[in-house]
């Protein structure tokens, strides 16, 4: 059974710094593995989406890497303004059945 | 290009009533995908509809069914309400079928049984 497991939880950090979330899963054996961004009370946005061969996604001040041996993924974000203050998400697509797992996301505040 | 809706954004119901939730998904995706995401569980998988077809099932009881119509949209009912089924109730819609394609999400539908 996949798990997929966040740190942090949540995350406050001065406008302007650079910050990187992580997200781990147990099984490997993975189709690709999808960012999100959530605002409160609100949907999911799509960040970012890195396929099974690939290393790592840019968009903008974001970059998302993986590392499916080590069961890793890490969303860097650059120069954080107080409006990426959201929780993020990273979701695990895997399975014979193509199943998704979703981290519990990590809470981040940029403070102004 | 619009994207995707759901109706009604807020429901109250009492337990033991049953619900039914709508999604309209983006001009040109056939699947329609449904999650329930609650602060103890986070975000959890439904099923996932293509061409009408139940195609993906998450775990969950009976009581929770969909169907998609021929124009892609979809609909989820819950039946016998529980107080455990309030949650924020998301679909998603994508070009192809299977959960890897990207998934765009709506702004869900948030449910509070009494």
């Amino acid at each position: 059974k996949q798990e997929v497991t966040q740190i942090p939880a949540a995350l406050s950090v001065p406008e302007g710094e650079n910050l990187v979330l992580n997200c781990s899963f147990t099984d490997s054996a993975i189709y690709n593995l999808q960012w999100f961004r959530q605002d409160p009370g609100k949907g999911l946005t799509s960040l970012l989406l890195i396929q099974s061969s690939q290393r790592e996604q840019t968009s903008g001040r974001l970059n998302a890497s993986l590392d499916k041996s080590s069961g890793r993924s890490t969303l860097y974000i650059a120069a954080s303004q107080p409006g990426d203050s959201a929780t993020y998400l990273c979701a695990v697509y895997s399975g014979g059945y193509q199943k998704v797992t979703f981290g519990i996301g990590t809470k981040l505040q940029v403070i102004p | 290009k619009a994207g995707v809706t759901q109706t009604p954004r807020y429901l109250i119901k009492t337990r033991g009533q049953q619900v039914t939730l709508s999604c309209s998904p983006i001009s040109g995706h056939r699947s329609v995908s449904w999650y329930q995401q609650t602060p103890g569980q986070g975000l959890q998988f439904l099923f996932e509809y293509f061409s009408e077809t139940q195609r993906n099932k998450g775990n969950f009881p009976g009581r929770f069914s969909g169907r998609q119509f021929s124009n892609s949209r979809s609909e989820m009912n819950v039946s016998t309400l529980e107080l455990g089924d309030s949650a924020l109730y998301l679909c998603a819609s994508s070009f192809g079928v299977g959960l890897y394609n990207e998934q765009f999400f709506g702004p869900g539908t948030r449910l509070t049984v009494l």
